[in-house]
């Protein structure tokens, strides 16, 4: 079956720029992960939804960003005035139930300049 | 110091042999133990999954957990090079609500035909 898709997979922004990054998570999957990736590091949590209830938040690093699951299946990751800092690659991913369970989509690398 | 350490690498072993891959943390508050493997431009895999302390195989892989330690492993038995990739270890904490995981900065393994 179809797993996790994110579009675009690539995407390039002016500084100051907003951007929207798309998740599909798999199915029937009830919760949702969005993490940053930066280049030679692992994955850095940045928030989490069950359903459409965003129940963690905590590793979003300014309140540039913002995301949204309004009917309990796609997301979209927001940033707002992009820095160069930005730059990353943005992976999403859905689990059945509970966070242990995440198949990972292929993410978008953002290139800021 | 982050919370999670892991030795980057790289390793490179023959074609067959036994690798062994290590991660320490501070935190004595993660009960949830996790391995990936991510190939290049590709979002992470989920190889193993444990809780608590203990073994657990699956194949070629064992998980090993060590939580008086602070210490856990990943043992690829009969090395291919398909296993070549970045693994990298993650861990949660028990709560309710909780869906961050940390994940170390990945050990790059190349194994030689």
């Amino acid at each position: 079956g179809a797993g996790v898709s994110q579009s675009p997979r690539y995407k390039v922004a002016k500084r100051g720029q907003d951007v929207a990054l798309r998740c599909d998570p798999i199915s029937g999957h009830v919760s949702l992960f969005w993490y940053q990736q930066a280049l030679g590091q692992g994955p850095e949590f940045l928030t989490y939804f069950q359903n459409e209830a965003q129940l963690d938040k905590s590793g979003l690093p300014s309140d540039r960003f913002f995301a949204e699951r309004p009917e309990g299946s796609v997301s979209t990751l927001k940033i707002q005035r992009t820095q160069q800092e930005d730059s990353a690659v943005y992976l999403c991913a859905s689990s059945p139930a509970g966070p242990d369970t995440q198949y990972f989509g292929p993410g978008t690398r953002l290139t800021v300049l | 110091q982050k919370e999670v350490e892991q030795d980057p690498g790289p390793l490179s072993v023959p074609e067959g042999a036994i690798v062994s891959l290590n991660c320490t943390y501070s935190n004595s508050a993660f009960q949830y133990f996790m391995w990936y493997r991510q190939y290049s431009r590709k979002g992470p895999e989920l190889l193993m999954y444990t809780y608590s302390s203990g073994n657990k195989e699956d194949g070629r892989f064992t998980a090993q957990v060590d939580k008086s330690s602070k210490y856990i492993s990943l043992f690829i038995r009969d090395s291919q090079p398909s296993d070549s990739a970045t693994y990298l270890c993650a861990m949660r904490a028990q709560d309710t609500n909780a869906g961050k995981s940390t994940f170390g900065d990945g050990t790059t393994l190349t194994v030689k035909p």
